[in-house]
């Protein structure tokens, strides 16, 4: 079974920067597309960033594009989240979710993250 | 871009069966959109339940069911029980986005 680790999770200052990983146990990890979706305290899934298997198509939310940068290094079954100019609304567990080409749906999920961002 | 729909709450009695409606999916003449569900435990990730649907990956017990029909999709859960008890969220892709329903929460009395 596929697992995915999140890291890099903690209580950071409204504007501030934070770099969250997900390693992935999968030795074909460069087949999968992944993704980070957030989930506020209480509130419903969101997602959030996109990147293909070769770094080639990434896509955003409205919400952090701008703000946050996807990218993965194949070579450690890993993806990254680096999120600047943090936000209160940013606040919630990110959970990396892995996706199969040619499918919409998210079918493997990490345990979460959570960032808080508070003063 | 497209909005998804879900009632924030549902609740039925064990053995009952139960329905939650995610209004507003995308309906073009090109590319199909499908409509998944996950269910979420509450502090757990979710879990993917239907996918392309009306799909349920293995393991996802046969009381697990979904239809689609133009701008809206359908969970149903048969055979009611306690474990069921979470929150169900419908899900879709339109236009480099993927979006979430905002999700229902099933009481199990």
């Amino acid at each position: 079974e596929v697992q995915l680790v999140e890291s890099g999770g903690g209580l950071v200052q409204p504007g501030g920067s934070l770099r969250l990983s997900c390693v992935v146990s999968e030795l074909t990890f460069t087949t999968y597309e992944m993704n980070w979706v957030r989930q506020a305290p209480g509130k419903g899934l969101e997602w959030t960033s996109y990147i293909d298997g070769g770094s080639s198509y990434i896509y955003y939310a409205d919400s952090v594009r701008g703000r946050f940068t996807i990218s993965r290094d194949n070579a450690k079954n890993s993806v990254y989240l680096q999120m600047n100019s943090l936000r209160d609304d940013d606040t919630a567990v990110y959970y990396c979710a892995t996706k199969v080409p040619g499918t919409n749906y998210f079918n493997q999920w990490g345990q979460g993250t959570l960032i808080t961002v508070s003063s | 871009q497209s909005v998804l729909t879900q009632p924030p709450s549902v609740s039925g009695a064990p053995g009952q069966r139960v329905t939650i409606s995610c209004t507003g999916t995308s309906s073009k003449s090109g590319p199909v959109y499908h409509v998944n569900w996950y269910q979420q435990v509450p502090g757990m990730a979710p879990k993917v339940l239907i996918y392309g649907d009306t799909n349920r990956p293995s393991g996802v017990p046969d009381r697990f069911s979904a239809s689609r029909s133009g701008t809206s999709a359908s969970l149903a859960i048969t055979g009611l029980q306690a474990e069921d008890e979470a929150d169900y969220y419908c899900q879709s892709f339109d236009s480099g986005h993927w979006v979430f329903g905002g999700g229902t929460k099933l009481t199990v009395l």
